[in-house]
């Protein structure tokens, strides 16, 4: 069975630009989640969908990040404009509906934003 | 709000010897915990998890954890530490009744020397 899928695995920009991360989560796992780490710090929640709908976004730090679940399947997050506290790893997962399941995690796409 | 406290940046352990990596968390009512593994290059991989029952949960490698409401730590354990352990651990916990969103540490790095 695959496992998350995140693309691309690194991203250099220049403050101001527009990045899009994408995530392809474990094919029948309705939850996906983003989450992200700066630099030596904690791992951070971003957002949680179930299928296509953002079921907890209380993490998206601002409005210049949009995240979207196309029908429920793969998933994308555009930072713009990107400014240089966006740096970071970012990480996507996904699990099962339901009882509290162990999230999967992707490989997670480095950010850095000069 | 949960949060997570992982006190030491790093444990250093000779191969053979038994390793401890220290988790202590606060939540609102009873916690799910989770344990994460991340290797260089890589996702976090789960390793282990509580949700309830009996106190001593083993999960992957030969990792075990123990859950102490008392003292509200989920400390990762194995008897015979292999320098292949070498990584970076996260100990992560959800609330019952606070959505599916991990709230993690900041990590803990095992080194397992020869």
């Amino acid at each position: 069975e695959a496992g998350v899928t995140q693309f691309p695995s690194h991203s250099v920009i220049e403050k101001g630009q527009t990045v899009t991360l994408r995530c392809d989560p474990i094919s029948g796992h309705d939850n996906l989640y983003w989450y992200r780490r700066v630099m030596g710090k904690e791992i951070k929640f971003l957002l949680h969908f179930v299928k296509e709908s953002k079921q907890d976004e209380s993490g998206m730090p601002n409005n210049r990040f949009l995240a979207e679940r196309t029908g429920g399947t793969y998933s994308t997050l555009k930072v713009q404009p990107a400014e240089l506290e966006d740096s970071g790893v970012y990480f996507c997962a996904s699990s099962l509906a339901g009882y509290p399941y162990e999230q999967y995690f992707g490989p997670g796409t480095r950010l850095t934003v000069t | 709000a949960q949060s997570v406290a992982q006190p030491e940046d790093q444990v250093n352990v000779a191969e053979g010897n038994p390793l401890t990596v220290k988790c202590t968390y606060s939540v609102s009512g009873n916690p799910y915990l989770f344990w994460y593994v991340q290797y260089p290059n890589r996702g976090l991989q789960f390793l282990l998890k509580y949700i309830t029952g009996d106190n001593l949960v083993k999960g992957s490698y030969g990792f075990e954890a123990e859950f102490n409401k008392s003292q509200t730590s989920f400390h990762l354990k194995k008897p015979s530490a292999l320098v292949s352990d070498s990584a970076l651990y996260f100990c992560a916990v959800r609330g019952k009744s606070s959505g599916d969103k991990l709230t993690f540490g900041t990590g803990t790095r095992l080194a397992v020397r020869p």
